[in-house]
């Protein structure tokens, strides 16, 4: 049962173009998002996060939104770039009552071709 | 450049070892974690620890244990290795919430066969 969902294993984009990854969850007790990204042979690095009082997050090329009516948030590059060429986790969070436990999705692959 | 080290990236070992899993951080961060990365199941928490001593089970703690008598040092432990535990094992650290993100090391390819 998976309570964190990136339903497109992979995802190519032009140069330049925008890139739109997806997420969708299961859980409303989560009340903040993250991106991760990934290369190959590395860790995954955070990126940019929102909290569930909040609907648009921006940092740079990149802007995450949240719509928590449909338990679904994206993250956008803008514009897209070789560079951004690795596998983009989705994380939720929730709060416990010493830590926050975090779900994260299996992974989008985004491909930016040249 | 603060950063969480893992003290191999890749090992093979055999069916029945016994197998030590290092990670150290220089953050000073409170917390840590395993987890392990399998393709379409994206990260899954092994065990993670709070404090110099504590430790918690995770989602998927059957077959692991885990140490932390320092600080800045957070070790996993597979007791008997099995093929199944064949993965990419990540760790991670963060200072007090993780809603502002974990700092992961490189990650340990494991193989078991």
């Amino acid at each position: 049962d998976q309570q964190v969902k990136q339903n497109s294993p992979s995802l190519s984009v032009q140069e330049g173009r925008i890139s739109i990854l997806n997420c969708d969850y299961t859980n409303s007790m989560f009340d903040y998002f993250l991106w991760y990204k990934k290369y190959p042979a590395e860790g995954p690095t955070f990126l940019i996060s929102i909290s569930s009082i909040k609907d648009k997050n921006e940092d740079g090329r990149f802007t995450v939104f949240l719509n928590k009516s449909a338990k679904h948030l994206s993250l956008h590059i803008v514009p897209s770039q070789p560079g951004d060429s690795a596998v983009y986790f989705c994380a939720a969070s929730a709060r416990k009552t010493s830590y926050d436990k975090v779900i994260f999705g299996p992974g989008t692959s985004l491909s930016v071709i040249p | 450049d603060v950063k969480v080290t893992q003290s191999s990236r890749y090992l093979v070992k055999r069916t029945g070892e016994k197998v030590f899993l290092e990670c150290v951080q220089d953050m000073d961060h409170e917390n840590m974690f395993w987890y392990r990365q399998d393709p379409g199941l994206g990260l899954r928490l092994i065990y993670f620890s709070y404090d110099v001593k504590m430790k918690e089970k995770g989602d998927i703690p059957e077959g692991y244990s885990v140490s932390r008598e320092k600080k800045e040092r957070f070790s996993l432990i597979l007791e008997s290795a099995s093929t199944n535990q064949t993965s990419m094992y990540l760790c991670a650290s963060s200072s007090g919430t993780g809603r502002y993100g974990y700092t992961f090391g490189s990650g340990t390819r494991l193989t078991v066969v």
